[in-house]
């Protein structure tokens, strides 16, 4: 089955860190491009960032609320993506989905694949 | 980065309504358009991708429409279970934008 696992969160105080992990199954991980969005308490979502496959440069990018603050990581010999969050605000308190880019057959056109997201909360 | 406009924010129907979600991308997209419905304490479900391919698994009822830059979802006869929140992300840039919602409420 083809999915997106994801684990870690819980909860911090503001200024802490915390990792965020995101494990693929059943496609070419090391050919895909793996985005963070997030969705604060009753709000819309935001992207996060994105680190490219290590083919296309491997580099990440990243939104300007947490540019500075989140780093976005992969290790393609498990599979997975990483985000890796510091200086915690209570603003970044939010449902976290890391989400790829999938072609299922017997379609041949890419659709988006998202985990099941993880809780961050950020609380004095 | 690109904006995505989707209205209305609220759309109030009843069962069996025929109901349209509109999503405006501030550039051309082509067809690089997902549609979601969302419920409480859930991720976002994928309905429609391509702007117009339904997902496995999705009702027929729903489907969509549209390129470049304006966009439809369209239900064709509500169920009870379709009262949700609505979302369109466009994904022709990585740096996935998404509409603001759209609450479908009785």
């Amino acid at each position: 089955e083809v999915q997106l696992v994801q684990s870690g969160g819980g909860l911090v105080k503001p200024g802490e860190s915390l990792r965020l992990s995101c494990t693929a199954s059943g496609l070419p991980f090391n050919f895909a491009w793996m985005s963070w969005v997030r969705q604060a308490p009753g709000k819309g979502l935001e992207w996060v960032g994105l680190i490219k496959s290590k083919s296309d440069g491997g580099t990440a990018d990243y939104g300007a609320p947490v540019k500075g603050r989140f780093n976005i990581s992969r290790d393609d010999s498990k599979s997975s993506s990483y985000l890796l969050m510091d200086s915690l605000r209570t603003e970044d308190t939010a449902m976290y989905y890391c989400i790829t880019e999938v072609t299922l057959p017997p379609s041949v056109t890419p659709r988006p694949l998202w985990g099941q997201g993880t809780r961050v909360t950020v609380s004095s | 980065d690109i904006q995505m406009t989707q209205s209305p924010s609220t759309l109030s129907a009843s069962v069996g309504d025929r109901v349209t979600i509109t999503c405006r991308a501030s550039q051309n997209i082509n067809s690089w358009l997902a549609w979601y419905q969302q419920k409480p304490g859930k991720a976002p479900d994928l309905l429609i991708y391509k702007a117009s391919t339904l997902e496995s698994g999705v009702p027929s009822r729903f489907s969509g429409g549209g390129s470049g830059t304006e966009f439809t979802l369209t239900i064709s006869s509500l169920h009870p279970d379709d009262f949700a929140l609505y979302y369109c992300q466009q994904y022709k840039t990585f740096r996935y934008t998404f509409g603001q919602g759209t609450k479908l409420e009785i």
